[in-house]
């Protein structure tokens, strides 16, 4: 897989519902952040996770690092329906330029 | 709250032609980014800069793309000769000295025809 690839490609549930997503990535990191998308609009950040760090809750998200396996989670607790968006991992490598996933659509039933 | 502004938010030119893309960072920020989406894909590193040069550009970045912090405030992305391929959308991001946060702007929708 490519450098931030996230699972699944879409996700549909009922407002609510938690909802996670998976990011995997291939090189080491020196971090790993969260963005979210609303169709055709800009990048918001969400969140940002340190290399030595393994979890960071910010109000109803929460994100895991574990750089063993090179993987990264989101999780929207208690979901809205104006959660709809699309979310993205991106990594930072060092070189500051940041790598981005393809991304998982999420919809939120209402 | 401060945020990254771009202008113009969409622009339609012809193939060939000269765009130049505009970016206002957050004011007390020194890395300006730019980075491209093409539909439905994902989104690509171009350059980046800093103490008014580039820092690091991707294989993207070839000879017709060009950018320029003309002022104190203005960060912009100039493309020579448009191509159809640069049909995308255009976001430009900032970063503070001591922070890695990288903070987007809402993007230029560019369609080249």
């Amino acid at each position: 897989s490519q450098q931030g690839e996230e699972d699944p490609q879409a996700l549909s549930i009922q407002e609510g519902e938690n909802a996670t997503m998976n990011c995997s990535y291939k090189t080491s990191i020196n971090n790993l952040q969260w963005y979210r998308q609303n169709s055709g609009r800009g990048l918001v950040h969400l969140i940002l996770i340190r290399s030595n760090e393994r979890e960071k809750h910010s109000g109803r998200l929460r994100v895991t690092l574990d750089t063993s396996k090179k993987s990264s989670s989101l999780l929207i607790t208690a979901s809205r329906a104006a959660d709809t968006a699309s979310y993205f991992c991106a990594t930072d490598t060092g070189r500051r330029a940041l790598t981005f996933g393809s991304g998982t659509r999420l919809q939120v039933q209402p | 709250e401060p945020e990254v502004t771009q202008t113009p938010s969409h622009q339609v030119t012809q193939m060939g032609q000269e765009v130049i893309l505009r970016c206002v960072p957050i004011s007390n920020h020194l890395y300006f980014y730019w980075y491209r989406q093409i539909l439905g894909q994902k989104v690509e590193f171009l350059v980046s800069f800093y103490n008014n040069e580039i820092s690091e550009k991707s294989e993207i970045f070839d000879d017709q793309f060009s950018v320029e912090r003309p002022d104190g405030s203005n960060f912009t992305l100039k493309i020579r000769s448009t191509k159809l391929e640069d049909s995308a959308m255009y976001f430009c991001a900032s970063r503070d000295p001591e922070g890695e946060t990288q903070y987007f702007g809402p993007g230029t929708r560019l369609l080249v025809l």
